[in-house]
């Protein structure tokens, strides 16, 4: 099946400082990419959705200036956390859509990346 | 009420035992129904992806919908340890490439 990479896998900062996580689709090219942010013990909640070229597009409630994406490229998606704070400590995980939005489209998930804010 | 609800566990059985993971959903327009492993800290790996009602076999796990009682289940059959994981159900109206309503995962235990 085609894989997802996410780096870091682990990240931990000090409160205020940014954090990047890169996002990479590494045997096919995807034009969307979805961020999800996942608690402890809870399911996966979308944050946003990143279109190759384009402005993603936010969930509401979700602060875009605070969650910077970047869909520079068809295999690669940043997440950028600014001036990160406790309560952004979390598991964020990307997905890569392996089509073109027909509908044998599927998403491929990447491992996720453990962001801790002390 | 959450649009997808799912039992959240955990679920303990023994091995070898059949396992019965069930969704129910509230969106009539869901038509895109996936299964998803997740192991812990790991992302999520897509097990099953059908459309519409039916079944659809692969191995040890078979999938049921059925969107008249808008009810989706994942069966697990000769369970092992390594299948001690936690299990999403996701759907989405459009396709499987689209936004997915996930459920809040189910945690199975197979006990050796």
């Amino acid at each position: 099946g085609a894989v997802v990479s996410q780096h870091p896998s682990r990240v931990i900062c000090k409160s205020g400082t940014s954090v990047k996580i890169e996002c990479r689709s590494l045997d096919f090219q995807a034009t969307t990419m979805f961020w999800y942010r996942q608690f402890p013990k809870q399911s996966l909640m979308l944050m946003a959705t990143s279109n190759e070229g384009s402005k993603a597009t936010y969930e509401q409630g979700v602060e875009k200036d605070k969650f910077l994406i970047n869909h520079a490229s068809l295999t690669l998606s940043t997440l950028t956390v600014t001036s990160a704070h406790p309560e952004d400590s979390s598991f964020y995980i990307c997905s890569a859509r392996d089509g073109l939005g027909s509908s044998t489209d599927t998403q491929y998930f990447g491992p996720g990346t453990r962001l801790t804010v002390l | 009420q959450k649009e997808v609800e799912q039992d959240p566990g955990p679920l303990s059985v023994p091995e070898g035992a059949i396992v019965s993971l069930n969704c129910t959903y509230s969106n009539s327009a869901f038509q895109y129904f996936m299964w998803y492993r997740q192991y812990s800290r790991k992302g999520p790996e897509l097990l099953m992806y059908t459309y519409s009602s039916g079944n659809k076999e692969d191995g040890r796990f078979t999938a049921q919908v059925d969107k008249s009682s808008k009810y989706i289940s994942l069966f697990i059959r000769d369970s092992q340890p390594s299948d001690s994981a936690t299990y999403l159900c996701a759907m989405s109206a459009t396709n499987a490439g689209n936004m997915l309503t996930f459920g809040g995962g189910t945690r199975l235990m197979v006990k050796p």
